[in-house]
């Protein structure tokens, strides 16, 4: 099993531009989130999805879109990137496969964004 | 809002030496798992606890869960540098939500 993928690992943007972060997972986990990494902050949830269609707001949704139009796939999109949007993205997932108490996320690799 | 505060943010130790990581929080969590995330990688589960006092060993990491269920230690014995790494609590708050709040970890660096 891959697990979770994400592509690309690196990508740098100029001000202003836009592009769209993928992540797909192979578990046929329920849950999807995208979260950013940043030195002092720690990891914080940009927005997430609990199943196929459905995503919501996470603690630092603005700037950010996301779709999750097929249950293995989760996009994030900048529509207009910001410098203050340089960071380490990572997407996760988890889900009931091994029962309620158990549900570990499984990470993908990460996706290094600079914004210039 | 639940937090989970991780305690020391950095630390810095011989191989060979132990050492304990801490997780605290004001608020109840129905689990507690640990990550470790190595640079350039995303974070990888180590373990899950659930129940109040629970130990669970993983070769020289001792993990703990609060009786209260509202913290959480991790202790490793004779440190390697392949321990380096960012070690990473997460608390689960169950009632059918999957969704972990993460504290924002404590940076080990072991020397050898």
């Amino acid at each position: 099993n891959a697990g979770v993928t994400q592509t690309p690992k690196f990508r740098v943007l100029k001000t202003g531009q836009s592009m769209t972060l993928l992540c797909a997972q192979d578990m046929n986990h329920e849950y999807m989130y995208w979260y950013r990494q940043d030195p002092g902050m720690g990891l914080r949830l940009i927005h997430y999805s609990v199943g196929e269609g459905t995503t919501a707001k996470g603690e630092v949704p603005d700037g950010y879109n996301v779709s999750r139009l097929k249950k293995q796939n989760f996009l994030l999109g900048l529509e207009s990137a910001a410098p203050s949007q340089t960071s380490v993205y990572f997407c996760a997932s988890n889900g009931p496969d091994r029962g309620f108490k158990d549900y570990g996320y499984t990470f993908g690799s990460g996706t290094r964004l600079t914004v210039v | 809002t639940q937090l989970l505060e991780q305690s020391p943010q950095f630390l810095s130790i011989q191989e060979g030496e132990n050492l304990t990581v801490y997780c605290n929080s004001s608020s109840v969590f129905s689990s507690l798992q640990w990550y470790r995330q190595e640079p350039g990688e995303g974070p990888v589960l180590l373990v899950t606890v659930v129940t109040g006092g629970e130990v669970k060993k993983l070769k020289r990491l001792t993990f703990q869960f609060g009786d209260a269920r509202k913290d959480s230690s991790l202790h490793i014995t004779a440190a390697q540098p392949g321990d380096t790494g960012l070690y990473l609590c997460a608390g689960g708050s169950g009632a059918g939500s999957y969704q972990l709040t993460f504290g924002k970890g404590t940076k080990l660096s072991v020397i050898p």
